[in-house]
């Protein structure tokens, strides 16, 4: 089974400067997706940004790009000119690529909190 | 942009009543989903959907709990006898398929509360 990890609880950053926040995973597959949601406190699960294993290349989007390491299994997302709104609660989570409907295993989430 | 709805937003039902979350995918999407996020804790897989037949289901998805596509485009979570440690967050999803649908959507989720 796979399993997603992140260590860090809580992370805390000034606005306008860079976060990096960490995500390990699990699995024994090859082929596989990687994503970071965002949970506001709305609630509500926003997709940040998504990475295919196959892909070397480093998924980016605007200010939010990912360190994709498949062979550390790691799988870190770096904010680049934190804003207030970016706080929130990151989940990152696994997808098998086998399966057209497999589910996604999140990891237990870390709260981003900006200082103005 | 196409999104996943879901109602009701919040509902608080006592201890042993049915309750019915209901969703509306994605218009094209062919794969549903239903999550489970207890508060303070992580996103959990109840169960998955495609044509009219569940495709996978966790343990937690037992037999109190019952999923149904009544039409085309609803999709409903039915909890049979809640108990008080299903209050939690219940989230809808959907995704298109293979290829371009390696995305899974979310809806903004519905907060059942049991008392």
């Amino acid at each position: 089974a796979q399993t997603v990890t992140q260590s860090q609880p809580e992370m805390s950053v000034q606005e306008a400067e860079t976060v990096t926040l960490s995500c390990t995973y699990d699995t024994s597959e090859s082929d596989y997706y990687l994503f970071w949601y965002k949970q506001p406190p709305s609630r509500q699960m926003i997709l940040v940004i998504r990475q295919e294993a196959y892909k070397q290349q480093n998924a980016t989007e605007n200010r939010f790009s990912v360190n994709f390491q498949k062979a550390a299994k790691s799988f870190s997302l770096k904010i680049s000119d934190s804003q207030l709104g970016d706080a929130a609660m990151y989940f990152c989570a696994y997808r098998s690529a086998y399966r057209a409907n497999s589910k996604l295993t999140f990891g237990k989430g870390i709260t981003l909190s900006v200082r103005p | 942009e196409p999104e996943v709805t879901q109602t009701p937003s919040h509902q608080v039902t006592q201890m042993g009543q049915e309750v019915i979350l209901r969703c509306v995918p994605i218009s094209n999407h062919l794969y549903f989903y239903w999550y489970r996020q207890i508060l303070g804790q992580k996103v959990e897989f109840l169960v998955s959907f495609y044509n009219n037949e569940i495709s996978e289901k966790s343990e937690i998805f037992d037999d109190q709990f019952s999923v149904e596509r009544p039409d085309g485009s609803n999709f409903t979570l039915k909890i049979r006898s809640t108990k008080l440690e299903d209050s939690a967050m219940y989230f809808c999803a959907s995704s298109g398929g293979q290829g371009a649908g390696n995305t899974i959507y979310f809806g903004e989720g519905s907060w059942l509360t049991v008392v």
